[in-house]
């Protein structure tokens, strides 16, 4: 158990809607990051928060956004849904600010229908 | 349309034998690298980390090594296991104002006991 805990495990919805996915870090983390894995484009960073700040910015679409919220929480909001966005979602934390070693969630499967 | 999976590429080895995985990164300037494994269903775990003011670091039957001329990364496992059957991934990070973090495509190591 990696202490990142993603909900929900699944997420099944149509094209054009929006969704959110919550990721809680692992106590004592304060850097929050996000990926997305699809079977053609392999595991992709997105964007990582650090105490509730942006620190860094990936291949992340202009129809998602994130934010991290005082109590380290952080959401993944996805809108304007497109068949392509159907993937793996992962949200990682670690202590620190730089991107060392992560410890990540289990992921959220989002289906595009 | 279809989406068309990445063809993973794939290393089958013996119980007991030793293990190489190979990755090819893309930026000279990278000072960071990480390996990852990914179980099926789970999220990437961190291995091991090496620095680029290294070309060589060990771990629990673990070695990562590092040739910074071609621009290659290796992880050797010593007497794998059946638990090692899962997805390696390498990891390269830009540190400083770039602040970056790329994934390799990955490669999936099958244990045949």
């Amino acid at each position: 158990d990696s202490g990142v805990t993603q909900t929900p495990k699944h997420l099944i919805t149509a094209t054009g809607q929006r969704v959110t996915l919550r990721c809680s870090p692992r106590s004592g983390d304060l850097s929050v990051y996000w990926y997305q894995q699809s079977l053609d484009q392999g595991l992709q960073f997105l964007i990582q928060y650090y105490n509730g700040e942006e620190r860094a910015k990936g291949n992340i679409l202009e129809r998602f956004s994130a934010q991290q919220f005082p109590d380290l929480h952080s959401e993944l909001n996805l809108s304007s849904l497109e068949l392509g966005d159907s993937a793996l979602y992962f949200c990682a934390s670690s202590t620190r600010g730089g991107f060392e070693p992560q410890h990540f969630g289990d992921g959220t499967r989002l289906s595009i229908l | 349309g279809e989406s068309v999976g990445l063809h993973l590429p794939t290393l089958s080895v013996q119980e007991g034998d030793n293990s190489i995985i190979n990755c090819a990164y893309s930026n000279s300037a990278s000072d960071y690298f990480i390996w990852y494994k990914q179980e099926s269903g789970k999220g990437p775990q961190f291995i091991i980390d090496i620095r680029s003011n290294m070309d060589k670091r060990q771990g629990q039957r673990v070695t990562v090594l590092l040739n910074k001329t071609v621009k290659h990364l290796s992880l050797q496992i010593a007497a794998t296991q059946p638990g090692d059957s899962a997805v390696y991934f390498c990891a390269e990070i830009l540190g400083g104002a770039t602040n970056k973090l790329i994934f390799g495509t990955g490669t999936l190591l099958a244990v045949q006991p």
